[in-house]
């Protein structure tokens, strides 16, 4: 199976920071990386896939890069809504997989 | 618009087999290139894929759990069903069921709110 660990797995910020979050990938993925979003009580939602494409409907404050084995997901200025726990998940081969989290909180 | 949603047991005992039905409108499972994951998450960790099943009844499993999986579609009723078996405490998760979009970069665009299931005698 294909292992995905995320860094960091929490961080504190404030509104308007820049956040980066990295997955990085136990082996070459191409660009078969996508990202979710997921607040408390609630499904988690879609927002970047194919490592760099912006989901339908999501602000442009969210992108992604990479390829291979190492990933970003960016949020060039946090906005109050965005405090909430992001997931990567790899769709190169199954089994899919997703990696550990990471919880952005309030500074 | 696509919708789906869960439904099953809230509460099942250890060694029981859990089934699980994700209702869903807007799409048809028997169109080309369509699928519906499940997906589950332990209260408090991280998500966890467990199966897909496809348009022409593929069917994909988790290695982990796949002795212990099935998936099962009703295309007349827009419905997918999970199955179970042998449910152990540390199953107890919210299971969601998603779409998994069209296109070949196998992502889940749609999910269901989710169903907490408990395993405990």
């Amino acid at each position: 199976d294909i292992r995905l660990t995320q860094s960091p797995s929490s961080l504190s910020a404030s509104v308007g920071d820049r956040v980066t979050i990295t997955c990085r990938a136990s082996q070459s993925i191409d660009k078969y990386l996508n990202w979710y979003q997921q607040k408390p009580g609630q499904a988690p939602k879609v927002l970047i896939y194919a490592a760099s494409s912006l989901q339908s409907g999501v602000p442009s404050r969210f992108s992604g890069s990479g390829s291979g084995t190492d990933f970003t997901l960016s949020v060039s200025s946090l906005q109050p809504e965005d405090f909430a726990t992001y997931y990567c998940q790899q769709s190169y081969i199954s089994p899919l997989t997703f990696g550990g989290g990471t919880k952005v909180e309030i500074k | 618009q696509i919708t789906l949603k869960e439904s099953g047991p809230t509460l099942v005992k250890p060694t029981q087999t859990l089934t699980l039905t994700c209702t869903f409108s807007g799409f048809s499972l028997t169109t080309s290139g369509v699928g519906v994951g499940w997906i589950r998450q332990p209260p408090g960790k991280a998500l966890e894929w467990l199966a897909l099943i496809y348009w022409d009844d593929d069917n994909r499993y988790s290695p982990s759990l796949k002795s212990r999986l099935t998936s099962t579609k009703d295309t007349s009723k827009n419905q997918v069903v999970l199955t179970m078996t042998n449910m152990d405490p540390s199953d107890t998760a919210t299971y969601y069921c998603a779409h998994r979009h069209t296109s070949a970069w196998y992502y889940f665009d749609y999910w269901g709110q989710g169903t907490l299931v408990t395993v405990s005698s």
